[in-house]
């Protein structure tokens, strides 16, 4: 089992609606997690980090975290075509940050 | 602030020459620095922890080797791919953690290197 999996994609999204993106993790000692943003060849920049049990907001994302079910999730409301871009969940395990494969996301404008 | 800077932006290179990337943090001080590499459509996977003033630690499966790393000093870290060929080709990634934060949970990422070897 990978250690961080997502769904590669592609999703698409009408713009103005809700894209919802998953991940899942095996390390359940894993106390930080990550949502990173990378457009075709740029690096990735952090979007959110969680690291307790419930929701966090920050303008239009929202990251969920459930860790009895080793679950995180990323919303982003009144999606823009600006969002069109590769979304990677990232878990920090011993000081280091362990990607997902990403998920490619499409906004329909 | 914590901006990284990643020296050259691109490079070609003949089969068998060696490469060196520089991987900068302008404004703070970065006592451990990552390098990762991204294939085209896959994720970034770290190579290895560079730790200034001393060895990097490799990931499993990464040759000490080929890819040699140099910390020498609180901003810079250096990645040398030695003897490339073209299954080296890829994008090379370095992230710095500001020496100031506790944990190293938080890193500045830099805008990558595109290495195409021919």
């Amino acid at each position: 089992q990978k250690e961080v999996e997502q769904n590669s994609g592609p999703l698409s999204v009408p713009e103005g609606a809700i894209a919802s993106l998953n991940c899942t993790y095996s390390d359940r000692v894993s106390q930080s997690f990550f949502w990173y943003r990378q457009y075709s060849g740029k690096s990735p920049e952090l979007i959110m980090s969680i690291y307790s049990n419930g929701d966090k907001e920050d303008g239009r994302f929202t990251a969920q975290l459930n860790k009895a079910s080793q679950y995180v999730s990323l919303l982003i409301r009144d999606s823009q075509p600006s969002d069109s871009a590769t979304y990677l969940c990232a878990v920090n395990r011993d000081d280091k940050i362990i990607f997902g494969k990403g998920t490619r996301l499409h906004i329909l404008p | 602030g914590a901006v990284v800077s990643q020296h050259p932006s691109w490079v070609i290179c003949k089969s068998g020459t060696s490469v060196k990337i520089e991987c900068r943090s302008l404004d703070f001080q970065a006592t451990t620095m990552f390098w990762y590499r991204q294939f085209p459509k896959q994720s970034l996977m770290l190579m290895a922890t560079s730790n200034e003033g001393s060895k990097a630690t490799y990931e499993q499966g990464v040759e000490k080797d080929k890819f040699l790393i140099n910390h020498a000093s609180l901003t810079l870290s250096t990645l040398t791919v030695t003897s490339a060929h073209p299954e080296d080709s890829s994008f090379y990634i370095c992230s710095a953690h500001d020496a100031r934060e506790v944990t190293q949970e938080t890193q500045y990422f830099g805008p990558g290197t595109r290495l195409l070897v021919l």
